[in-house]
């Protein structure tokens, strides 16, 4: 059992916006602590998609976005194609554990 | 282009060591912390360790802490995870990534290697 916790799947027709949410609590996400976002492509390593709640790296498309609120996380995706289909993963630091992931959501693009 | 290589990944018996190693390039090694996270095929990402930029300070999972040692060596832009008492459920391919800035607690993973599988079974 994760310790960020997050939908096991999501699902959205092409051109449709969808959203993950990822929910911790005050030992991790929170005033201090940051929310970052990878996605994991079928077969392949991670890749980070959003850094320090909200931010894009160079190459990621503008079509994701992230956001915190208290101690949850979420990730946007507008636009949605069929190459978003993946696993994405939240993360945050976690006071006790150290650097802890969410359980992973699969999206599903229909 | 930055790139992180693991190796040494292998079969081994339950009780038994293996060291990793990854090999970066690309960027100055010596300025990012370095982080191990683990996955078991077809579950989650699980953070196994990490040592700051200079070495001077290591961080371990409550899973792996007293049995795995990571280390680095700047001058050969090389991070090493020495995993000692191998039990089944450390089997996972293990990825290397690094971490820019300053404080721990805004440490997330940059750059990922492609990762390497362990497999502890008899």
């Amino acid at each position: 059992q994760s310790v960020l916790t997050q939908p096991p799947s999501v699902s959205g027709a092409p051109g449709q916006r969808v959203t993950i949410s990822c929910t911790g609590s005050s030992s991790n996400i929170g005033p201090t602590h940051d929310v970052h976002w990878y996605q994991q492509l079928p077969g392949t390593a991670p890749k980070l998609l959003i850094y320090g709640n909200n931010n894009r790296p160079s190459g990621v498309p503008d079509r994701f976005s992230g956001s915190k609120s208290g101690t949850s996380g979420s990730l946007a995706i507008t636009g949605l194609q069929a190459e978003d289909e993946a696993d994405y993963y939240c993360q945050s630091y976690d006071t006790s554990l150290g650097w802890v992931f969410g359980g992973g959501t699969k999206l599903t693009v229909l | 282009e930055e790139q992180l290589v693991e190796s040494g990944g292998d079969l081994v018996q339950p009780g038994g060591s293996l060291r990793l190693s990854c090999e970066a390039s690309g960027f100055k090694f010596s300025t990012y912390a370095m982080s191990w996270v683990r996955q078991v095929p077809g579950k989650g990402l699980e953070w196994v360790s990490t040592i700051t930029r200079s070495g001077d300070k290591t961080y371990y999972a409550n899973s792996v802490n007293g049995r795995f040692t990571i280390s680095r060596d700047n001058s050969k832009s090389t991070l090493s995870l020495q995993m000692n008492s191998l039990r089944a459920e450390d089997t996972a391919v293990y990825y290397c990534a690094n971490s820019p800035g300053w404080l721990p607690i805004g440490w997330f993973f940059d750059v990922w290697g492609r990762g390497t599988p362990v497999t502890v079974s008899s």
